[in-house]
């Protein structure tokens, strides 16, 4: 049973085009994230969000948007998708707290064309 | 800025030996450290965490050793498997701002030889 799940797994796409990613996880965390994998292998992060209430936002291009229907789900919008945005996306929960163990999805690979 | 470098790139070591990984932190706020390992196509997967106030933990055949006056921590994994070939990321957080950030090295990785 997969515990935190994102799609798709792969997102190939044209620059200019606007693209969303999902992200669900079944763990009861109240806590959710965002990280950007560069070429570099850094990784970096860009949002996260408490009990569907943004916490951590930082310096990330307003192109990306993230929503948190329910503290289960958090989603990135991305608009006017750049060359530069080519990297792995890595959605993560963890429960509430610093210094939680956050478990990650498997990664969405944007590639944009 | 970086403020978590995990310096060697890559490491080889034979089957059933110690393989150690190092990594420095240069904030002294930090207060919560963790060993991430990852496979190819495959999320980070949480290893093991030390907090500041230890200066070791152990599971099984991972121990973490903090050095806080260095700045420094590492991973020993006793003995090495092949299944242990992976890239191992080192993070560290302020647990006092309660916001979960981790802050990741580049990760180092891990190749061991049967």
């Amino acid at each position: 049973d997969t515990a935190v799940s994102q799609t798709p797994k792969y997102l190939v796409t044209q620059m200019g085009n606007d693209k969303s990613i999902k992200c669900e996880q079944n763990l009861g965390h109240d806590t959710m994230y965002w990280y950007k994998q560069d070429s570099k292998k850094f990784l970096k992060i860009m949002f996260s969000y408490n009990n569907k209430e943004l916490i951590i936002n930082e310096t990330v291009p307003n192109r990306f948007s993230p929503k948190s229907p329910d503290k289960a789900h958090l989603n990135l919008h991305i608009n006017s998708l750049e060359l530069g945005d080519s990297a792995v996306y890595f959605c993560a929960s963890s429960p509430t707290g610093g210094g939680q163990p956050q478990h990650f999805g498997d990664g969405t690979r944007l590639s944009i064309l | 800025d970086q403020q978590v470098k995990q310096n060697s790139p890559s490491l080889s070591v034979q089957e059933g030996r110690i393989s150690i990984l190092n990594c420095d932190y240069t904030n002294s706020m930090f207060d919560y450290f963790l060993w991430y390992k990852k496979y190819p196509a495959e999320g980070p997967t949480f290893l093991i965490s030390i907090s500041s106030i230890k200066d070791k933990n152990e599971d099984g055949r991972f121990t973490v050793f903090l050095n806080k006056s260095a700045k420094h921590l590492s991973l020993h994994i006793v003995p090495s498997q092949p299944g242990d070939s992976a890239v191992y990321f080192c993070a560290a957080s302020r647990g006092s701002s309660n916001t979960g950030k981790l802050i990741f090295g580049q990760g180092t990785t891990l190749q061991v030889k049967p």
